[in-house]
């Protein structure tokens, strides 16, 4: 059974770094094909994807967070962690992260973490 | 980046009710769309991948068609568990985008 776990500080103030961590089940990241992304989602609002890691240490990034962003993987403690920098009142979020699927031809999200909300306020 | 449009917003509809929400794709994606359900408080869950897919353990009620810019999730006859929003997701390429949700609530 494969899970996903977010974790990370609750709140968090303007100008500084938020660090989260996914700790994930059931699969490895070293195991080619495997990929993390993360979602996040201000409240009462859409889902929007922020980074992914793949099994060879590929990266990728929201082009409108690309510079704020930094995202890496332990594959012997089975975490990916992502990292963005100058918060923001706007960064207010649910941050997820998700496994990202990869099948014959396509990729899909399944599972996905239970979700760790971060507020940034001073 | 692939913009992805969802209609309508919101629906208000009865138990039993066929129901369907469209998503439009800003570019051709070929059937790079994937459909997922979140209810209030909780992490999406995937319905639908591949445009057309259904994921094991969703009941066979949801469905979804499409490729190119259009598609379609239905849900044949709506349940009380069903009141929840739907978004649509293109994975077609990075960065990979969402849908601005359909909220699905009780008439």
């Amino acid at each position: 059974q494969v899970t996903l776990k977010e974790s990370g500080p609750a709140l968090v103030k303007p100008t500084q770094t938020l660090t989260l961590t996914c700790t994930f089940s059931g699969f490895s990241l070293s195991t080619s094909g495997m990929r993390v992304s993360w979602i996040r989602q201000p409240p009462g609002k859409a889902l929007e994807w922020l980074a992914r890691i793949d099994w060879d240490d590929d990266k990728f990034y929201s082009t409108s967070l690309k510079t704020r962003l930094t995202i890496s993987k332990d594959t012997s403690k089975s975490q990916v962690v992502l990292t963005l920098t100058n918060m923001d009142p706007v960064d207010t979020a649910t941050y997820y992260c998700a496994r990202d699927v990869v099948g014959a031809l396509y990729n899909w999200f399944d599972p996905w973490g239970q979700g760790t909300l971060v507020t940034v306020s001073s | 980046d692939i913009q992805m449009t969802q209609s309508p917003s919101s629906l208000s509809a009865s138990v039993g009710d066929r129901v369907t929400i469209t998503c439009r794709a800003s570019q051709r994606i070929s059937a790079y769309l994937n459909w997922y359900q979140q209810k209030p408080g909780k992490a999406p869950k995937l319905l639908i991948y591949a445009a057309s897919s259904l994921q094991s353990g969703v009941p066979s009620r949801f469905s979804g068609s499409g490729s190119g810019t259009d598609f379609t999730l239905t849900i044949s006859s709506l349940q009380p568990e069903d009141f929840a929003t739907y978004y649509c997701q293109q994975s077609y390429s990075t960065p990979q985008t969402f849908g601005q949700g359909t909220k699905v609530e009780i008439k």
